[in-house]
């Protein structure tokens, strides 16, 4: 089973600034396999990546995804008061054929 | 758009069966995956499993045992079964959309496939095991 890591735990910043959020797998994947969700208190996760670096429909152009093996990373330019939630990355793998990291909790400082 | 509605029971005792429904409204049934997720409180994501229109199955190995995901094509529905639950299975159930089963002429797992993710989810369903 391929385990996805992501760091911080907990990130505190400012409306405006930049946010860069880490996923690390335990084994190299392809960059096709991984996306990025977010999940705002109380509602379902949301699709924001996929391929890695692909926008999905509807995803303002300040998320942005990159990486590749076994090092991926969110970047949000500039920080809307919305953009503060949880996010996870996921992979596609073998057994079970979706894992998902253990999330990143982005709040206001 | 597509739009998915879920519902079961929200209240189980331990040792009984989890029984929910996913409805899929406003798209293609049949050519997608369609998984279940779902989300202890405070906690993160699990993947149950998913199944096709054709009723071919994957589920998490560490669930298997007593994991059922059928499928009925004739409502565009896919329920989930869960047997013999303790308060661990306590959770927010999600049902979701996966990637297409083929687009034009790959499948997934073929180079050129690229639909590795959920893109529509329902709105969940909460899930208690308490005696």
């Amino acid at each position: 089973e391929i385990v996805l890591t992501q760091s911080p735990g907990t990130l505190s910043l400012s409306p405006g600034e930049r946010a860069t959020l880490s996923c690390r797998a335990s084994q190299s994947i392809s960059s096709s396999y991984l996306a990025w969700y977010q999940q705002r208190p109380g509602q379902a996760p949301r699709l924001l990546i996929y391929g890695a670096s692909s926008r999905a429909t509807g995803i303002p152009d300040r998320f942005s995804g990159s990486g590749s093996g076994t090092d991926f990373t969110l970047t949000i330019s500039r920080l809307e008061p919305e953009d503060f939630a949880v996010y996870y990355c996921q992979q596609y793998g073998s057994s079970p054929l979706y894992t998902f990291g253990q999330g990143t909790k982005l709040e206001i400082k | 758009q597509v739009q998915l509605q879920q519902w079961g029971a929200g209240l189980l005792k331990p040792s009984e069966t989890l029984s929910l429904t996913c409805a899929v409204y406003g798209g293609s049934f049949s050519g997608y995956y369609w998984s279940w997720i779902r989300q202890p409180p405070g906690k993160g994501l699990e993947w149950i499993g998913e199944i096709n229109h054709s009723g071919s199955t994957n589920y998490n190995p560490s669930l298997k045992s007593r994991v059922t995901i059928s499928v009925d094509t004739s409502k565009n529905q896919f329920s989930l079964k869960l047997n013999s639950v303790t308060a661990a299975d306590t959770a927010v159930y999600y049902c979701a959309r996966g990637g297409p089963t083929m687009i034009r002429g790959v499948i997934r797992g073929a180079p050129g496939y690229y639909y590795y993710y959920m893109d529509v989810w329902g709105k969940g369903t909460t899930v208690t095991v308490s005696s």
